[in-house]
């Protein structure tokens, strides 16, 4: 059975800032790792999705990474903005499961 | 091309009544997944339709049921309602189920 682990659970850095978000979880035969966004109230917004055969994805200003033997994943994000708070959530499959979530890392990124 | 819509977006009921949520996918894909969220935790899955057949069941009651039409839209009934019920409902869709899914704005159920 999956289980998706996030640290931290919050995250507060001043504007302009890189950082890495984490991501771990248990079953290594996961064959897509998925990172959403999700703004208060609202519902998920799909970032990247990292397929098995892949290490990384790029999208922007954003990078993820896979790395199925250690069961972690990063997100990292370059410069960033005010417009970034959210919280940041990681899934992977599991069995007839599409999506197992961890429960998210909520980022405030301070003007 | 429009992306996954759920209605209603808010809902109030109360303690024993049901509840009907509709979310309808993507154009072209055929794979409706629902979920619950509870304040503060990661969504939960409840089941998972493909090509109008139930494909996967999460760890919920039978109160729980859905089913997808032949548009593949989905519906997810919850009868005799709990407090405990009270969630932002998920829903998402994919081509094929097991690649990259779209969630639509949720459903926010409060149940007094």
């Amino acid at each position: 059975k999956q289980e998706v682990t996030q640290i931290p659970a919050a995250l507060s850095v001043p504007e302009g800032e890189n950082l890495v978000l984490n991501c771990s979880f248990t079953d290594s035969a996961i064959y897509n790792l998925q990172w959403f966004r999700q703004d208060p109230g609202k519902g998920l917004t799909s970032l990247l999705l990292i397929q098995s055969s892949q290490r990384e994805q790029t999208s922007g200003r954003l990078n993820a990474s896979l790395d199925k033997s250690s069961g972690r994943s990063t997100l990292y994000i370059a410069a960033s903005q005010p417009g970034d708070s959210a919280t940041y959530l990681c899934a992977g499959p599991s069995g007839n499961t599409p999506l197992v979530f961890g429960k998210g890392t909520r980022l405030s990124v301070i003007a | 091309d429009a992306g996954v819509t759920q209605s209603p977006t808010h809902l109030i009921k109360t303690r024993g009544q049901q509840v009907t949520l509709r979310c309808s996918p993507i154009s072209g894909h055929k794979s409706v997944s629902w979920y619950q969220q509870v304040l503060g935790q990661g969504p939960q899955f409840i089941f998972q339709y493909y090509e109008k057949e139930e494909r996967g069941r999460g760890n919920f009651p039978d109160r729980f049921s859905a089913r997808q039409f032949p548009n593949y839209s989905s519906e997810l009934n919850v009868n005799a309602l709990l407090l405990g019920d009270s969630a932002l409902y998920l829903c998402a869709s994919s081509t094929t189920g097991y690649n990259e899914q779209f969630f639509g704005p949720g459903t926010r159920l409060t149940v007094l």
